[in-house]
């Protein structure tokens, strides 16, 4: 079945520490999306991925970066930088033009520990 | 600016009663779309339901369907026979074209179906 896979599924991390959040999805989409929840909030963008080798800033980037180098998938690194990283982060995927909506992953728990 | 905005944080309904959810937007754009998401507790959002901005008739899936009303900006969610599995935050979003597809989520509604 087409979807999109996140892992892991809970993450924790030290204090000056990177780690990676990985996004895989096999729906043929061009676009990705990563997304910060935090506990009773919305979600925030963080970057996003029209086609591959290409990438922007969403609204809260800082802190964060990420690569697009095959279609398929679409990683983010919470840096050492983000001085608030513990939130539930969602990666979504569209076909063109977001028209017919975004299939999301089932998310990642980080906290830092 | 283009904006979405859920006015409710949280409401409750009956189990097997019909609860409408609150939705306005504001674009000057004509060419756009609207979405609700639902995100139970596992968090998994899950695309409900989805509203083309050219077409009058308001969409419809099983029990639920939309209240589109274009000149006033509003689409609001209604859920018919509520189920205990309905309990979940609902989001209302919108994909506004201005050169580029840009998509905004509201605040989102947390409803608690009560047995």
């Amino acid at each position: 079945d087409g979807g999109i896979t996140q892992s892991p599924k809970y993450l924790f991390r030290k204090e000056g520490q990177n780690v990676t959040l990985s996004c895989e999805q096999n729906l043929n989409h061009d676009a990705m999306y990563w997304y910060r929840q935090d506990p009773g909030q919305g979600l925030r963008l963080i970057y996003y991925s029209q086609i591959v080798n290409d990438f922007q800033k969403g609204d809260i980037a800082e802190g964060y970066s990420v690569s697009r180098e095959k279609k398929e998938s679409f990683p983010l690194t919470v840096t050492s930088a983000q001085k608030n990283p513990t939130a539930f982060y969602l990666c979504a995927s569209s076909g063109t033009g977001d028209i017919y909506g975004y299939t999301f992953g089932s998310g990642t728990r980080l906290t830092v520990v | 600016a283009q904006t979405v905005t859920q006015s409710q944080p949280e409401m409750s309904v009956q189990e097997a009663e019909t609860v409408t959810l609150s939705c306005t937007y504001d674009t000057s754009e004509n060419n756009y779309y609207l979405f609700w998401y639902k995100q139970p507790p596992s968090r998994q959002m899950i695309l409900v339901i989805r509203q083309e901005a050219y077409k009058q008739q308001n969409a419809t899936e099983n029990r639920f369907s939309v209240n589109f009303q274009k000149a006033a900006k509003s689409f609001s969610l209604k859920i018919s026979d509520s189920q205990l599995g309905d309990t979940a935050m609902y989001f209302c979003a919108s994909s506004f074209f201005s050169g580029t597809y840009k998509y905004i989520f509201g605040t989102g509604t947390r409803l608690k179906v009560l047995a």
